[in-house]
């Protein structure tokens, strides 16, 4: 089985302050980890994928695969980024499981 | 314009009267699912179909019915609805590949009375 946990149901910040978003998963294969994110009225959209090791709009997501972690990181939050950001899990048979999400707030 | 469109985006009914909700991508993926989103649950998927009459259970099917007639269209369909399918329901597809981006739908918000 599967899963993915977001230790956070909300999170506010100040501008220009840091942000980071947990991410715990468990599965015991090889796993591929997503960010997605959910602005205000929004449909979901991809933010990140653990395979690119790429920074998009300032975040960073880095694969722990010791501490089965995939915590989202941005060292200066701007109000564009209040969002709900889910951590996303597939697996072996492509199924995509979500955590809880975790609401961005930031305040100016 | 690639993408996933949901029908309708809200939706209002009453207790036991069957519904459609359909949901379209013009991508040629292979993978659909539906998903319905909780306050402090997350998404969590109803059904998944992997490809044209491929279809199984996801982790809260009970309920809900999918078919996949077609690679393009994958309704999903409550026979007699009840007020705990009250949600936000969303669509989404990806190819069958590595590392894929699964795309989504704007949501259908569902109200059973």
């Amino acid at each position: 089985a599967q899963r993915v946990t977001q230790p956070e149901k909300l999170l506010s910040v100040f501008k220009g302050a840091p942000v980071e978003l947990k991410c715990n998963y468990s599965y015991s294969g090889s796993p591929e980890l997503f960010w997605y994110v959910q602005y205000s009225r929004q449909r979901l959209q991809l933010l990140l994928r653990h395979i690119s090791r790429e920074s998009i709009k300032g975040f960073t997501a880095d694969l722990n695969k010791g501490e089965t972690s995939f915590h989202l990181k941005k060292p200066f939050a701007q109000e564009e980024d209040s969002a709900m950001y889910y951590c996303a899990l597939r697996g072996d048979d492509y199924k995509l499981s979500f955590g809880a999400g975790t609401t961005v707030t930031v305040r100016a | 314009e690639a993408q996933v469109t949901q029908n309708p985006r809200y939706l209002i009914t009453v207790t036991g009267k069957k519904l459609t909700v359909t949901c379209s991508q013009n991508m040629n993926h292979e993978y659909m699912s539906w998903y319905r989103q909780d306050p402090g649950l997350g998404l969590r998927q109803i059904y998944y179909s992997m490809n044209v009459e491929v279809t199984d259970k996801g982790d809260v099917p009970e309920g809900y019915k999918v078919s996949r007639k077609e690679k393009r269209n994958f309704p999903l369909i409550l026979e007699s609805p009840s007020p705990n399918q009250t949600s936000l329901y969303f669509c989404a597809s990806s190819l069958l590949r590595e590392n894929t981006e699964a795309f989504f739908g704007q949501g259908t918000r569902l109200t059973v009375v």
